[in-house]
């Protein structure tokens, strides 16, 4: 099946600073691409769209210059957390599209200290 | 009402049991259903995905879907622990702007 990676997978960072998390998919081109965030015990919350050359769409209740999604090229798309805060520690996964199936990263846990 | 429910348990059943997980769903422009594992701190892996009514297999999982009723089953046969996850349904439209809505969740355990 197609391959989707994510880096990195863990991330520890201060208060007030950005985290740039990657999400690229390996062996397929996507068009499209996602992210969630999660929290523990809870499913998964879309947080935005990315296509590929134009700009994400994203949830109501997403703040889009908060969370600057870039997908520049049809195998890597970029979520750069801006002023991270304790409140943006996360599981935050990616996910592409191959064929109308979506295919998930491994995530990436960000501790905002 | 929820576009997709899901029963968020937690299950926990002995090792070889049948194991049956469902979610029900409401908007009748769903076409494709998918069921993905989950296990803690990783990201979703797919298990299964099916277009048509009826029943799909692939070695101890099936899938059922019932377009009907909106409703959308997976068994696990012969059970294993290391089947212990959190399984998550999700569908979707099929349309070009189309977008993935998953259940909440079902958390199983599986006891040796």
């Amino acid at each position: 099946g197609a391959v989707v990676s994510q880096h990195p997978s863990w991330v520890i960072c201060k208060s007030g600073t950005s985290v740039k998390i990657e999400c690229r998919s390996l062996d397929f081109q996507a068009t499209t691409m996602f992210w969630y965030r999660q929290f523990p015990k809870q499913s998964l919350m879309l947080m935005a769209t990315s296509n590929e050359g134009s700009k994400a769409t994203y949830e109501q209740g997403v703040e889009k210059d908060k969370f600057l999604i870039n997908h520049a090229s049809l195998t890597l798309s970029t979520l750069t957390v801006t002023s991270a805060h304790p409140e943006d520690s996360s599981f935050y996964i990616c996910s592409a599209r191959d064929r109308g199936t979506q295919y998930f990263g491994p995530g990436t846990r960000l501790l905002v200290l | 009402q929820k576009e997709v429910e899901q029963d968020p348990g937690p299950l926990s059943v002995p090792e070889g049991a049948i194991v049956s997980l469902n979610c029900t769903y409401s908007n009748s422009a769903f076409q494709y259903f998918m069921w993905y594992r989950q296990y803690s701190r990783k990201g979703p892996e797919l298990l299964m995905y099916t277009y048509s009514s009826g029943n799909k297999e692939d070695g101890r999982f099936t899938a059922q879907v019932d377009k009907s009723s909106k409703y959308i089953s997976l068994f696990i046969r012969d059970s294993q622990p290391s089947d212990s996850a959190t399984y998550l349904c999700a569908m979707g439209t099929g349309t070009s702007y189309d977008k993935v809505i998953f259940g909440p969740g079902t958390s199983l355990s599986v006891i040796p």
